[in-house]
């Protein structure tokens, strides 16, 4: 049972270069996450899927797009990157109203 | 604008004492609380969830909800080096997305 998994856990990419972080969980949960960390801002909310088939936007998606590919598998991906997008990526799944399950994270510096 | 507000701290105890860390939120529509525990580099980890008004222990570890005053609080008794991590706050109002607080940094110290 290795919970919320996240891939990878760095990179670095160079402005207008495109990537996909890829998260899958293996708790049957329905809701899925993406949040991005910065210094003292918290976590926000990047987008989110409340179910399999459906995606919606939370506080920050500009310059982002997800996929639902299945009920264990959300994907995040940058088209072109940009340095303000340099920050730690967690996935998060759950039971909608319950805890939430963070993976590990992805370290992302953009130069 | 749901909040969830917490210091940011830093919130220095020493070893053996309690910590009490506090969150406060604005939606009186809340429904369910919880705490996070983040390690330096880690990713959040839960500690307490809490539904209802008045106390739920475990361990170590309190959480105390009033609801009339929109406050939840997380109590850590006989702090430990080990609990050194910043703390977050998270509501639900029974949508599919919990409002986050900033999180409270809290150094215990030897």
């Amino acid at each position: 049972n290795a919970g919320v998994t996240q891939t990878p856990k760095f990179q670095v990419l160079k402005t207008g270069q495109s990537m996909t972080l890829q998260c899958a969980q293996d708790m049957n949960h329905n809701s899925m996450y993406w949040y991005r960390q910065d210094p003292g801002m918290g976590l926000r909310l990047i987008y989110y899927s409340a179910s399999e088939g459906t995606t919606d936007k939370g506080e920050v998606p500009n310059g982002y797009n997800v996929s639902r590919l299945n009920k264990r598998e959300f994907s995040l991906r940058l088209e072109s990157a940009a340095p303000s997008q340099t920050s730690v990526y967690f996935c998060a799944s759950s039971v909608e109203g319950y805890e939430q399950y963070f993976g590990p994270g992805t370290r992302l510096t953009v130069t | 604008q749901k909040e969830v507000e917490q210091n940011s701290g830093p919130l220095s105890v020493p070893e053996g004492a309690i910590a009490s860390l506090n969150c406060t939120y604005s939606d009186r529509g809340s429904q369910s609380f919880f705490w996070y525990r983040q390690y330096s580099g880690k990713s959040p980890e839960l500690i307490m969830f809490i539904y209802s008004n008045g106390d739920k222990e475990d361990g170590r570890f309190t959480a105390q909800l009033n609801k009339a005053s929109q406050y939840v609080s997380l109590l850590i008794r006989d702090s430990q080096p080990s609990d050194s991590a910043t703390y977050l706050c998270a509501v639900w109002r029974g949508s599919y997305i919990p409002t986050f607080g900033r999180g409270t940094s809290l150094i215990v110290h030897p």
